[in-house]
């Protein structure tokens, strides 16, 4: 199994960024997904989470109404779009592979994360 | 909104010590807690899931264990690489951390 995020970087307050996970080793539409991220010294907070089919999708309060997550199937690929970035959006993302069942809500699998940079 | 709360937050240990980490749910919550471990500039590394089972791979000196609102994760003989954060974590909900470091 891999995860490998992509598409971090620095951009100022207010602009926009889509991050990528591009996954291999499992059968992706099996498995919902989810995006975590971690701001420099803090600790994990999540932040956005997807179905299978993508038909559902779950937000943070902190970022919801500014980020959309997506899933294409076909390419076996996560996207997180970031719109109307704020300084407080600064972190490192991760896109982290649900478990089966029986692994209750855990993550089992994830990416080695990308880092956003919101600065002016 | 249910939270989870770790302590000790930080813990000083020696090498061949008992670690307990607790992790209390603000109100009871099912045992599909995880547990996880991070070492600097890496990502989360699942230890433990539905509470009490250890993950494939991971060494038998983890363990888990509660349920309601109080968890345990007891590393039984700390090693020199076990010396990480460690994180609980339910849904869309993470501990806030325990950061175990060398006494």
């Amino acid at each position: 199994v891999q995860l490998l995020e992509s598409g971090g970087g620095l951009v100022q307050p207010g602009g926009s960024l889509r991050l990528s996970c591009t996954t291999s080793g499992f059968i992706f539409s099996n498995y919902a997904m989810t995006w975590v991220r971690q701001a420099p010294g803090k600790g994990l907070e999540w932040v956005s989470g997807i179905s299978t089919s993508g038909g559902s999708a779950y937000y943070a309060d902190s970022v919801k109404g500014r980020f959309t997550i997506s899933r294409d199937n076909s390419k076996n690929t996560l996207y997180l779009q970031m719109n109307s970035l704020r300084a407080e959006d600064t972190a490192v993302y991760y896109c982290a592979k649900a478990g089966p069942p029986t692994f209750g809500s855990a993550f089992d699998f994830w990416g080695q994360g990308t880092m956003v940079t919101v600065s002016s | 909104d249910i939270q989870l709360t770790q302590s000790p937050s930080f813990l000083s240990a020696s090498v061949g010590d008992r670690v307990t980490i607790t992790c209390r749910a603000s109100q009871g919550i099912n045992s599909y807690l995880a547990w996880y471990q991070q070492k600097p500039g890496k990502a989360p590394k699942l230890l433990i899931y539905a509470a009490s089972t250890l993950q494939s791979g991971v060494p038998s000196r983890f363990s888990g264990s509660g349920s309601g609102t109080e968890f345990t994760l007891t590393i039984s003989s700390l090693q020199p690489e076990d010396f990480a954060t460690y994180y609980c974590q339910e849904l869309n909900r993470f501990g806030g951390g325990t950061k175990v470091e060398i006494k």
